[in-house]
């Protein structure tokens, strides 16, 4: 499968704390993205990272990738509450085709 | 519309019938893509729309399931005679997405489908 995998499945952490999550694909890949699900609702779009590129930030987000490695973390920092959502990591190969991990459910506790 | 709309939002069939779902783009969105995400799950990719493009129909499970784009627009994803695995959130998403580059993508909120 070029299904994408995310670690931990779950994650139970404390308002103000960092959540780290990580995800690790088989292909090459022309990006790789992630994503939040918050429960019942669609997916909304976080942060894209460019196969060339090796770090990212966008305000409480920093991703990185390591192609080599073939993964990439996702780290949220002084979470809130509202942060709680699944976060999943969608790998772009080069025929535009979406590969998406099975996602970590994270619950930041107030 | 604003963003990407899904009808109906919810859907319960019985068994052997046959449903469509309605996926309605952003406006100018060349690419469109159906997944399809059981409980507590990872999203599963079924079809992918691009231009005028014909689709990348392989993630479709079964012959049972077909989807069209019509003026490269609104699409209708079609399951004939629904088997009970089949219930699942069905989503779909649109992008600026072309041969050249790759864009995001924007979700609707789906259509929860029940198969009794």
């Amino acid at each position: 499968s070029q299904q994408g995998e995310e670690d931990p499945q779950a994650l139970s952490i404390q308002e103000g704390e960092n959540a780290t999550m990580n995800c690790s694909y088989k292909t090459s890949i022309n990006n790789l993205q992630w994503y939040r699900q918050n429960s019942g609702r669609g997916l909304v779009h976080l942060i894209l990272i460019r196969s060339n590129e090796r770090e990212k930030h966008s305000g409480r987000l920093r991703v990185t990738l390591d192609t080599s490695k073939k993964s990439s973390s996702l780290l949220i920092t002084a979470s809130r509450a509202a942060d709680t959502a699944s976060y999943f990591c969608a790998t772009v190969d080069t025929g535009n085709q979406f590969y998406f991990g099975t996602g970590t459910s994270l619950t930041v506790i107030p | 519309g604003a963003g990407v709309s899904q009808s109906p939002s919810n859907k319960v069939t019985e068994k052997g019938k046959d449903v469509e779902l309605r996926c309605d783009p952003i406006s100018g969105h060349t690419a469109l893509y159906w997944y399809r995400q059981s409980l507590g799950q990872g999203l599963e990719f079924l079809i992918y729309f691009q231009g005028n493009s014909a689709p990348d129909k392989s993630g479709l499970p079964s012959d049972r399931f077909s989807a069209e784009r019509t003026g490269g627009s609104v699409s209708t994803l079609t399951i004939q005679r629904t088997q009970q695995e089949d219930s699942a959130v069905y989503l779909c998403a649109s992008s600026l997405t072309t041969s050249f580059s790759t864009g995001e993508l924007f979700f609707g909120e789906g259509s929860r489908l029940t198969v009794l």
